[in-house]
């Protein structure tokens, strides 16, 4: 069975520092590794999508990068903002496109 | 880009009732959905998986007699949690698959509560 894990659980940042999530899933048989962000109390808004045969993909201040071999991903976010505050999540997709996800990486950046 | 919509986005109801949730594709035709349930500080863990025109499939430790879904059409799926109790209060949020695409969409999520 799949399992993902998340590091750190929280990361409290001033603003303007760089920083990393790190996302670990034990079955490296996946189509492709998916980043949300979930602010309180709402659904998820998809980040940046990576398919199995891909290393990384970048969207304006977000990179991740995917080693399936070694069941590892990470996000890299650029120049942190207050608005970049909420809870990113990391889902992996196997067979029959479900989505296995991290318990969440809960991040704060404050001004 | 593709739109998931829920309804209702939170319910409250009493112990013992069903609530109905719907989720619908907006813009394109779902083949799958997937229904996800969040505890508080807790990740996302599916509870299902319906394909237009068959019946679900369930994930283990998940009741489908108390859980009905139903994708009756390429566009909407429904979740029906019948004799609530307290316990099953929970975010519910569904998400959709089209034919061509690798990603899913979620839906904005349904905040039932029960009292």
């Amino acid at each position: 069975k799949q399992e993902v894990t998340q590091i750190p659980a929280a990361l409290s940042v001033p603003e303007g520092e760089n920083l990393v999530l790190n996302c670990s899933f034990t079955d490296s048989a996946i189509y492709n590794l998916q980043w949300f962000r979930q602010d309180p109390g709402k659904g998820l808004t998809s980040l940046l999508l990576i398919q199995s045969s891909q290393r990384e993909q970048t969207s304006g201040r977000l990179n991740a990068s995917l080693d399936k071999s070694s069941g590892r991903s990470t996000l890299y976010i650029a120049a942190s903002q207050p608005g970049d505050s909420a809870t990113y999540l990391c889902a992996v997709t196997n067979s029959g496109y479900a989505l296995n996800f991290g318990k969440g990486t809960s991040l704060l950046v404050t001004p | 880009g593709a739109v998931v919509s829920q309804h209702p986005s939170w319910v409250i109801c009493k112990s013992g009732t069903s609530v109905k949730i719907e989720c619908r594709s907006l813009d394109f035709q779902a083949t799958t959905m997937f229904w996800y349930r969040q505890f508080p500080k807790q990740s996302l863990m599916l509870m299902a998986t319906s394909n237009e025109g068959s019946k679900a499939t369930y994930e283990q430790g998940v009741e489908k007699d108390k859980f009905l879904i139903n994708h009756a059409s390429l566009t909407l799926s429904t979740l029906t949690v019948t004799s609530a109790h307290p316990e099953d209060s929970s975010f519910y949020i569904c998400s959709a698959r089209g034919r061509a695409a690798d990603e899913q969409y979620f839906g904005p999520g349904t905040r039932l509560t029960v009292t």
